[in-house]
């Protein structure tokens, strides 16, 4: 079964600084990797996904996230945070079959 | 496009009570997730409908939570009776074909559950 970690419980970062965010993967195979962001009150909204190809992806909210296979990970990045960017983020990993798995999230916090 | 919609958003009630929450998931996705969401234990997949079959149910908690899928847009998951350590945010979630976890999942809003 595949696992996943999300090291950083909660991060702050001021705004129009960069953002990077950890997410680490166990699956014995070619893994389906998802990262969610979810706002208070809000359910999980899809900000990018990777299946095969460019390890380099880019989702919305001008997010981006790598895959590197030699070290398991998939981590989120951004640029230049704004305020709205205050949420949790969530990894997923996917295999195949139907399930995902979450991880515990990381809180964002973006201070002024 | 509509998304998947959940209701009630919130809900409040007492022990014992009957609570059903219903989902209508996005029109043509055959794959629909139910999760809870806990501070304790993040997100678990509850039961998993494959065109409106269960398919997988080792999530349910127990025997007071049942879930049902009459047709492809509408789905219910019920619990009877509540208890206070239900009290939770549970989600739907819809996605398009089926089998595989690469067809990302669509999420609902949500409903905020508290068991008095």
């Amino acid at each position: 079964a595949q696992s996943v970690t999300q090291p950083d419980i909660h991060i702050t970062v001021s705004e129009g600084a960069s953002l990077e965010l950890r997410c680490n993967y166990s699956y014995g195979a070619t893994p389906y990797l998802f990262w969610y962001v979810q706002s208070p009150g809000q359910g999980l909204q899809l900000l990018l996904k990777y299946f095969s190809g460019d390890t380099l992806v880019q989702g919305i909210k001008g997010f981006e996230a790598e895959f590197k296979r030699s070290q398991s990970s998939f981590n989120l990045r951004k640029p230049s945070v704004h305020w709205s960017d205050a949420a949790e983020y969530f990894c997923a990993v996917g295999g195949n079959d139907y399930k995902l798995s979450f991880g515990a999230g990381t809180t964002v916090t973006v201070r002024a | 496009d509509a998304g998947v919609i959940q209701s009630p958003r919130h809900e409040v009630t007492e022990m014992g009570q009957e609570v059903t929450l219903r989902c209508k998931p996005i029109s043509g996705h055959n794959s629909l997730f139910w999760y809870r969401q806990t501070m304790m234990r993040g997100l678990e997949l509850l039961i998993y409908f494959n065109n409106n079959v269960p398919i997988d149910d080792s999530g349910m908690p127990e025997d007071r939570f049942s879930a049902k899928m009459p047709n492809a847009s509408f789905s219910t998951l019920k619990i009877q009776p509540s208890e206070p350590r239900d009290s939770a945010v549970y989600f739907c979630a819809s996605s398009f074909r089926s089998g595989f976890s690469n067809q990302p999942q669509h999420f609902g809003d949500g409903t905020r559950l508290s068991i008095l």
